[in-house]
């Protein structure tokens, strides 16, 4: 079956340690999305791939970095710059095909929790 | 500037009443319009989308949309809610030229029996 993974699904963190959240999709899709879901703010975007090798900032990127080298997948690292990274991270793909890249599927989520 | 509006954070319904979650989004190029479903500590899936034709778009389990261009709106309706509609609500917007959707912060739907 096509889809996304997102692993592991729940994850505990001391303050202060860098964290990585893994994201795998075999849809075939060329763009892959980070977002971060906190209660009644709805999805936030960290930060979005279009292609392999390449990546952009979105609305909150500080204290996250991404790496793209397969395309396939599309792993968050949450470093000990993130003041509040005790959140839901949603990982997303989309196909490059003219307006279906507007149409995004979704994995089933981490939460991260840190004390 | 907020590019989607979800003006109802929750919305408690009775089973088998009707109900419309309500989406308003400001954008002055073409949009696409999402709507996306989430049930508890899982993503989100696909509930309905208009990208292009007919402005009232269905979904397969009786939800319906309809894009009003004039009121810049998306609302989400369905005649008779069941007890397992009970979920988070998400309309999103893609716009020509951006490389990304943009969300609202979410309606939850509860049934009540």
């Amino acid at each position: 079956d096509g889809g996304i993974t997102q692993s592991p699904k729940y994850l505990f963190r001391k303050e202060g340690q860098n964290v990585t959240l893994s994201c795998e999709q075999n849809l075939n899709h060329d763009a892959m999305y980070w977002y971060r879901q906190d209660p009644g703010q709805g999805l936030r975007l960290i930060y979005y791939s279009q292609i392999v090798n390449d990546f952009q900032k979105g609305d909150i990127a500080e204290g996250y970095s991404v790496s793209r080298e397969k395309k396939e997948s599309f792993p968050l690292t949450v470093t000990s710059a993130q003041k509040n990274p005790t959140a839901f991270y949603l990982c997303a793909s989309s196909s490059s095909t003219s307006l279906w890249s507007y149409e995004q599927y979704f994995g089933p989520g981490t939460r991260l929790t840190v004390t | 500037a907020q590019s989607v509006t979800q003006l109802d954070s929750q919305v408690p319904v009775f089973e088998e009443a009707p109900v419309e979650l309500r989406c308003n989004y400001s954008s002055s190029v073409s949009v696409y319009l999402f709507w996306y479903v989430q049930y508890p500590n899982q993503g989100l899936q696909l509930l309905l989308k208009y990208l292009s034709g007919s402005t009232l778009v269905e979904s397969i389990n009786g939800f319906e949309a309809e894009f009003n261009k004039s009121q810049t709106s998306f609302h989400l309706r369905k005649p008779s809610v069941h007890i397992s509609d009970t979920a988070e609500y998400f309309c999103a917007v893609g716009k020509t030229g951006a490389n990304n959707l943009f969300f609202g912060t979410g309606t939850r739907l509860t049934v009540i029996p």
